[in-house]
């Protein structure tokens, strides 16, 4: 069974330019949830989507933006980019919702964003 | 202060030792969660806990609630357990309304 890929795995962009980043998630997951990985902050959660429908979202402002695909396909977007969104930005999927009895997610690689 | 405090933040062993990582919340949760991050990226699940203990080969994990503590065992520890651990707990009241929170991670190195 596939895992999750992410594409691209590296990207560089500079200031002001938008960017869009995919995941695609287990065959059968239907949940797919974005976090940002910085030398500062850590990890943080961006939002999580199933079944086409945004579920949640972290606490970012409204320049990151996702959607998902029927197909359970996710892409999240960042415009107007900045030098603080450089970061590693992961997706995980899972079968099922978070929150529940049985949510194990199952990460990609990370796309690495550098932003000049 | 942060929500989610881990300790130690760096911790070198020896092959063979048993280790533990802490992870110490300041507000109530529904669920703890650690992974694990290997040099690379690479994150994988662990275990979510939302009461007592979870045992996966080598890996012991165990939460109390009522001290908002949980802990992540490794005996008899090998190199390939170094990686990044990082503790993260689920808040909220439950359903789409829960915020993740997560710990700044501590880095075990496990020399041969």
């Amino acid at each position: 069974k596939a895992g999750v890929t992410q594409t691209p795995r590296y990207l560089i962009k500079t200031r002001g330019q938008q960017v869009t980043l995919s995941c695609s998630p287990i065959s059968g997951h239907r949940s797919v949830s974005w976090y940002q990985q910085t030398p500062g902050q850590g990890l943080q959660f961006l939002f999580e989507y199933f079944s086409e429908t945004q579920r949640n979202k972290g606490n970012f402002p409204g320049r990151f933006s996702g959607r998902q695909f029927s197909n359970s396909r996710s892409e999240m977007n960042v415009s107007t980019l900045e030098l603080g969104d450089s970061a590693l930005y992961l997706c995980a999927s899972s079968r099922y919702p978070q929150g529940g009895w049985e949510d194990t997610q199952y990460f990609g690689p990370g796309t690495r964003l550098t932003v000049l | 202060k942060n929500e989610v405090e881990q300790s130690p933040q760096n911790l070198t062993a020896q092959e063979g030792e048993f280790i533990t990582i802490n992870c110490s919340y300041s507000v109530g949760i529904s669920a703890l969660h650690w992974l694990q991050q290997h040099p690379g990226g690479g994150i994988v699940s662990l275990f979510m806990l939302s009461s007592g203990k979870k045992k996966h080969g080598r890996l012991i994990a165990t939460i109390n609630i009522q001290e908002k503590h949980s802990s992540l065992h490794i005996t008899a520890s090998h190199p390939r357990d170094s990686a990044v651990y990082i503790c993260a707990v689920r808040s909220g009241s439950g359903g789409s309304n829960y915020k993740l929170t997560f710990g700044k991670g501590t880095l075990l190195t496990v020399n041969p």
